[in-house]
């Protein structure tokens, strides 16, 4: 079964404090791997997509790397503004037209 | 640019009452989706259009549900008799062209059913 699980379910930082969020895969055929940030009541904002390993991709203090059987986000040096959830998705060909997503990383940075 | 805009945000339906929520996509995108998000869970998809073509629909939970995009555009998600377990937010999202292409989401429908 397809499956997507991201670690940790909560992070606290203080600002400036680097870490990694970790998404973990087992698909059959991954077409693409996508990061979501989702703001509370809003709906999930496109980060980036990575389609295969070794592939990686920034975004101010965000980087997206991508691995045969999972995905890192590193935050580095990270704002209060960069607290949010932080979602994780595949697109695979044995799930057809779905994306699937994990439960997300709720980040909360403070100052 | 305008991104994908839902109505209403926010519902409250009785049980047993129908109600429809709608979606805009992105204009010129092909791809239509519905997801259903759980309170402290991802999105999980209910169906796919491809203009306005349902070509996947597998993961809508019940025969209650019900989506259309009759003119390739603005799609309708209908939930007939509606159950507590319904109570979710709903999330539209829409893409360029195919399946692998980037989604992007709507604000959603925050669904409550008393």
């Amino acid at each position: 079964e397809d499956q997507v699980t991201q670690s940790p379910e909560a992070l606290r930082l203080q600002e400036g404090e680097s870490s990694s969020l970790n998404c973990s895969y087992t698909v059959s055929g991954l077409r693409g791997l996508f990061w979501y940030r989702q703001d509370p009541g809003k709906g999930p904002e496109f980060l980036f997509t990575l389609y295969s390993a070794g592939e990686e991709k920034e975004k101010e203090r965000l980087k997206a790397t991508l691995t045969k059987k999972e995905s890192f986000l590193h935050i580095t040096a990270p704002k209060p503004e960069d607290s949010a959830t932080y979602l994780c998705a595949v697109s695979a060909n044995q799930a057809g037209t779905a994306l699937i997503f994990g439960k997300g990383t709720t980040l909360s940075v403070s100052s | 640019g305008a991104g994908v805009s839902q109505s209403p945000r926010y519902k409250v339906a009785k049980r047993g009452q129908d109600v429809a929520l709608r979606c805009d996509p992105i204009s010129g995108h092909v791809s239509l989706f519905w997801y259903q998000q759980a309170l402290g869970q991802g999105p999980e998809f209910l169906t796919y259009f491809q203009n306005e073509a349902q070509l996947d629909k597998s993961g809508l939970p019940s025969d209650r549900f019900f989506a259309e995009r009759p003119e390739g555009s603005v799609s309708t998600l209908k939930i007939q008799r509606t159950q507590q377990e319904d109570s979710a937010v709903y999330l539209c999202a829409s893409g360029l062209a195919g399946i692998t292409d980037t989604q992007y989401f709507g604000p959603g429908t925050r669904l409550t059913v008393l």
